[in-house]
């Protein structure tokens, strides 16, 4: 079982619907973040968490410690948000501590 | 602009020919790593280095090699490739390991044949 599991893996949604992408991890973690990959290759970072909840325009990121899960909603999606999603967490244990990645979850938003 | 730059972008080599892909950030940051993107298996940090010549290995460190003589360079030396790296390659900087703000370089697809 992967550390970092993401759901779904693929998602296919119409513009203007709201957006759950899910993040759930097994470890104890310092930070979680979640990245955007485009359909060109290109990782972009969108937020990085340790608690609470985050918001950068249409986009928001929360995160429940207890729970080890965290959610990324997009607002009014748009065609433009298709891209990999992809969580992120760096465990809290051990020497060598390093971000652990979610395998990602495919977006696709059509008119 | 700050910014992590990778060449070469894409590259077609044959099994056993040396390769190095070159990375480099302007940012002044002390955390770098290399990572490799599979279908279904997602990212891999291949090494990483917390600072100059500071480096440690990840989760898939065989058949790769890395140096940081200088702290804006990170390169990926690849001794002998073989076809099981054909693979997408991102480096990444940090101001810290995992706990700050990740900055991605365009990526390198490689494949070796």
């Amino acid at each position: 079982k992967n550390e970092v599991e993401q759901s779904p893996q693929n998602l296919t949604a119409q513009e203007g619907e709201f957006i759950t992408i899910n993040c759930s991890y097994s470890v104890g973690i310092s930070a979680l973040h979640w990245l955007q990959q485009h359909p060109g290759g290109g990782i972009v970072s969108l937020f990085m968490l340790s608690s609470g909840k985050k918001k950068h325009g249409r986009l928001i990121a929360t995160i429940n410690i207890q729970e080890k899960h965290s959610s990324l909603h997009i607002t009014a999606s748009h065609p433009r948000d298709s891209a990999v999603y992809i969580c992120a967490v760096r465990p809290n244990t051990g020497t060598a501590s390093k971000l652990t990645f979610g395998t990602g979850t495919r977006l696709q938003v059509t008119l | 602009e700050a910014q992590v730059t990778q060449n070469p972008r894409y590259l077609i080599t044959v099994t056993g020919k040396k390769l190095t892909v070159t990375c480099s950030q302007n940012m002044n940051h002390e955390y770098m790593s290399w990572y490799r993107q599979d279908p279904g298996l997602g990212l891999r940090q291949i090494y990483y280095s917390m600072n100059v010549e500071v480096t440690d290995k990840g989760d898939v460190p065989e058949g790769y090699k890395v140096s940081r003589k200088e702290k804006r360079n990170f390169p990926l030396i690849l001794e002998s490739p073989s076809p099981n790296q054909t693979s997408l390659y991102f480096c990444a900087s940090s101001t810290r390991q995992g706990a700050d703000e990740q900055y991605f370089g365009p990526g390198t697809r490689l494949t070796v044949t």
